[in-house]
């Protein structure tokens, strides 16, 4: 079993509804991450956090809501998808310290 | 402010020739830094960190990268290129418990 698992893999949404992206992880890591991939702009962060009650905005968070339901599982949830929102999303999990990041296998999203 | 600028979107090289992929950073305090690969349909995987000590970092599948503090720079290296290599890489800095990724460079191994 992979150590992040991000669910759904594939999904093509309508302009306006609201759809969540989950991701959990097996790794016992306390921090947990939501990136964004879209060609030649590299990952953005769009939410991280740091503990269950820690939630914090990344650079690109608006039209994004995230939930920490257990250390395990980090939700990403956007409430109006617009078109601009397609794009690679994933997940990360990472040990405090000078660590480096474990990431799922990304949720290809698509709005029409 | 930090950031990360892989000059490069494209660098295209013979198997068995070395490769490099160019990484430059911009952070106010130590830098912390990594490099990932992406494979097609995949998530980021990690190759190698530089934290502190040895400028010259290895890491996994005969990777090596240089840490080069006066020229606030940070290039992957491998000897010999493999048509196995060929994918997506990123230079990212880690500052505070979050990354800056660079944009990528594609690198792409003809037989």
């Amino acid at each position: 079993d992979a150590d992040v698992t991000q669910t759904p893999r594939n999904r093509i949404t309508k302009t306006g509804k609201r759809i969540m992206l989950e991701c959990s992880q097996t790794k016992g890591h306390d921090r947990m991450y939501w990136y964004r991939q879209d060609p030649g702009l590299g990952l953005r962060l769009i939410y991280y956090s740091f503990d269950v009650k820690d939630i914090n905005k990344g650079e690109i968070s608006d039209g994004y809501s995230v939930s920490r339901q257990a250390q395990a599982k980090f939700s990403l949830s956007l409430e109006s998808a617009i078109p601009n929102q397609t794009a690679l999303y994933f997940c990360a999990t990472r040990d405090r310290g000078l660590t480096e990041a474990f990431f799922g296998q990304g949720t290809r999203l698509t709005v029409v | 402010a930090q950031s990360v600028a892989q000059p490069e979107d494209q660098v295209n090289v013979a198997e068995g020739n070395p490769l490099t992929v160019k990484c430059t950073y911009s952070v106010s305090g130590n830098p912390y830094l990594f490099w990932y690969v992406q494979y097609p349909n995949r998530g980021l995987q990690f190759l190698l960190k530089y934290i502190t000590g040895d400028n010259l970092v290895k890491g996994s599948y005969g990777f090596e990268a240089e840490f080069n503090k006066s020229q606030t720079s940070f290039h992957l290296k491998k000897p010999s290129a493999l048509v196995s290599d060929s994918a997506l890489y990123f230079c990212a800095l880690t500052n505070a418990g979050k990354s800056t990724f660079g944009d990528g460079t594609t690198l792409t191994v003809k037989p």
